[in-house]
């Protein structure tokens, strides 16, 4: 069985430090991963896809497949950034969803 | 254009009464999912169409949610018999068809279902 884990519920750093967010994940198969934010008031919206390897506002991921992670990382956090973050895993078209971890940015 | 939208943004039940709540997906979108969101935990899968293949349920907790799409666009999910549990933000989200690859999916605002 798929499953994702988030072990931080709650994460806080100050503007301008690094921020990491932890994304462990269980899959049999070749996994697709993808990081999910929501913004306060906001609909939830992908932030980006292992696939892609691309770096969005700032952020990037890395799939560790030795240790089965898929990290998020940003080196200088902005207030902006405060969010719920989710990590996802695809089995198909079946989205496996951590339980998210609330990110502020304080100034 | 339009993003997908869901009706009622808000809905109070008491315990023991039906809800039904409505999915509006981003028109050309095939597929379609439901998602429930609920404090504490993440998102929970439930219900997903595809075209005019037989959806996939397995997400679905009990018998008493159950969910319709209509002429593949407009989707309905039902929950009979409420029960305080059943209290959470549910999400409809659409993509497209997604049988070769995993396309983006895009998130409704979602509803929120509060029962008493």
């Amino acid at each position: 069985a798929q499953r994702v884990t988030q072990p931080e519920k709650l994460l806080s750093v100050f503007k301008g430090a690094p921020v990491e967010l932890k994304c462990n994940y269980s899959y049999s198969g070749s996994p697709e991963l993808f990081w999910y934010v929501q913004y306060s008031r906001q609909r939830l919206q992908l932030l980006l896809r292992h696939i892609s390897r691309e770096s969005i506002k700032g952020f990037t991921a890395d799939l560790n497949k030795g240790e089965t992670s898929f990290h998020l990382k940003k080196p200088f956090a902005q207030e902006e950034d405060s969010a719920m973050y989710y990590c996802a895993l695809s089995n198909d078209y079946k989205l496996s969803f951590g339980a998210g971890t609330t990110v502020t940015v304080r100034a | 254009g339009a993003g997908v939208s869901q009706s009622p943004s808000n809905k109070v039940t008491e315990k023991g009464k039906d809800v039904e709540l409505r999915c509006d997906p981003i028109s050309g979108h095939t597929a379609l999912y439901w998602y429930r969101q609920s404090l504490g935990q993440g998102l929970e899968f439930l219900i997903y169409f595809q075209g005019n293949s037989a959806p996939d349920k397995s997400g679905l907790p009990s018998d008493r949610f159950s969910a319709e799409r209509t002429g593949g666009s407009v989707s309905t999910l039902t929950i009979q018999r409420t029960q305080q549990e059943d209290s959470a933000v549910y999400l409809c989200a659409s993509s497209l068809q997604t049988r070769t690859g995993t396309y983006e999916q895009y998130f409704g605002p979602g509803t929120r279902l509060t029962v008493t």
